[in-house]
């Protein structure tokens, strides 16, 4: 079965530091990768996707970046957080083609930037 | 991405009874969507999905219904329980499967 991972659960930091957030999948191959961003009581907002390595899709303008090492890892990163970065950061997969398209998230990442 | 949203934020119901979430889409060309549950603090839980081509579905428990003409989807829950307390959201595809956007999010309270 397939399992993903991300760490850490909770991150504090202040303004201006550097970020780095981390999320691989086991038991498939090849999988889309996503982050999301999700505010205090609302939507998620889609960050990134990737559908092979090296391969990123971005979807809003902002001071993250995403990059795919290897097939199974995908990592979101910053080189100065801003306040309005904090949030809930979520990892989410899914199957390239054939079967469903549902996509499975992570347990997420509780940042706040101070 | 085009505009998901939902027309309740919160909905309280009484344990039993059957809860109905909704949800409001503008992109017309959307065909697929999925129902997800997001309990706190944790990552949202795939429900049930829809393609476009269908204006129901059922699964256990839940039901799926899809309006495409007034591009309006829905989620009942039978027997509403207390472990059905969370946010759900609805989430639309159009014809790239490699994203979805996701509406802001319906609360819903389960009363003992």
């Amino acid at each position: 079965s397939q399992t993903i991972h991300q760490w850490p659960a909770t991150l504090v930091q202040p303004v201006g530091s550097p970020l780095s957030l981390e999320c691989t999948v086991e038991g498939t191959s090849n999988p889309n990768l996503y982050w999301y961003r999700q505010a205090a009581g609302r939507g998620l907002q889609l960050l990134f996707y990737s559908v092979g390595i090296g391969q990123i899709s971005s979807e809003v303008p902002q001071n993250l970046s995403a990059s795919r090492p290897q097939d199974r890892q995908f990592i979101l990163s910053s080189k100065k957080l801003l306040l309005s970065d904090s949030g809930f950061y979520l990892c989410a997969w899914s199957f390239t083609s054939g079967r469903t398209y549902e996509q499975y998230f992570g347990p997420g990442t509780r940042l706040t930037v101070t | 991405g085009e505009s998901v949203g939902l027309h309740l934020p919160t909905l309280s119901v009484q344990e039993g009874d059957n809860s109905i979430i909704n949800c409001a889409y503008s992109n017309s060309a959307s065909d697929y969507f999925i129902w997800y549950k997001q309990e706190s603090g944790k990552g949202p839980q795939f429900i049930i999905d829809i393609r476009s081509n269908m204006d129901k579905r059922q699964g256990q428990r839940v039901t799926v219904l899809l309006n495409k003409t007034v591009k309006h989807l829905s989620l009942q829950i039978a027997a509403t329980q207390p472990g059905d307390s969370a946010v759900y959201f609805c989430a639309e595809n159009e014809d790239n499967f490699n994203k979805f956007y996701f509406g802001s999010g319906t609360k819903l309270n389960v009363k003992p």
